[in-house]
């Protein structure tokens, strides 16, 4: 699977639209970009995930630019409760392919009031 | 409805002790994976199973580690001879299909003294 790249850290003011960045330049043709987070003390949660089209979905949506090499993870309203570990995942999807999950060290968002 | 649980949530033991680690996935998910993470890493993939056989336990560190599904339900992880280096969070995954996104339980602490 892919390597990605994600910033450290980031802050949000509350009510403002986050936008997490992701770099994924060497993703084949076959990887979906997925998101997870991890909110301190608890598992992933799944967020979305997409081959090559703009995805949303009732938590957040996801921008893949037309090359594919970077995605954005924007959650529109953040509230404090979306302080969390963001993980941005490259992942196969397909006959023969690994299921697994490679999982970086993620970008920890902190929502601030 | 439930979601993957996992027991105990905290386990401590001493050095060269065997631990059993149980994984009780979402109803009808045939795909249940089990993650390893440390302070401050992301997850770690150690095996994953397809029903009742272990489709990939490539990440499995070495033979204390040996993790079963006899009903293709129930999971549960064991590792003998513990050592201090396996002190970490034991995370567990189950997906309806291998295809699908993974929802992941609390977690196991694992702390070996």
């Amino acid at each position: 699977d892919a390597k990605t790249t994600q910033p450290t850290s980031m802050d949000c003011a509350e009510g403002r639209a986050a936008n997490l960045p992701c770099n994924h330049s060497t993703i084949s043709g076959n990887e979906y970009v997925y998101w997870y987070r991890q909110i301190h003390s608890q598992g992933p949660q799944y967020i979305i995930h997409g081959l090559k089209n703009n995805e949303t979905n009732e938590m957040a949506s996801l921008i893949i630019t037309e090359d594919r090499k970077s995605s954005t993870l924007i959650l529109p309203h953040a509230t404090l409760r979306d302080t969390a570990v963001y993980y941005c995942i490259v992942r196969v999807v397909g006959g023969g392919s690994n299921y697994k999950l490679t999982f970086g060290k993620g970008t920890l968002l902190t929502v601030n009031p | 409805g439930a979601g993957v649980s996992q027991t105990p949530s905290n386990k401590v033991t001493e050095k060269g002790k065997y631990v059993e680690l149980r994984c009780d996935p979402i109803s009808g998910h045939t795909a249940l994976y089990w993650y390893r993470q440390s302070l401050g890493q992301g997850p770690e993939f150690l095996i994953y199973f397809q029903g009742t056989g272990a489709a990939d336990d490539s990440g499995l560190p070495n033979d204390r580690f040996f993790a079963v599904r006899p009903e293709g339900s129930v999971s549960t992880l064991k590792i003998q001879r513990t050592e201090r280096g396996d002190s970490a969070v034991y995370l567990c995954a189950s997906s309806q299909n291998l295809r699908d996104e993974q929802f992941f339980g609390p977690g196991t602490r694992l702390t070996v003294l």
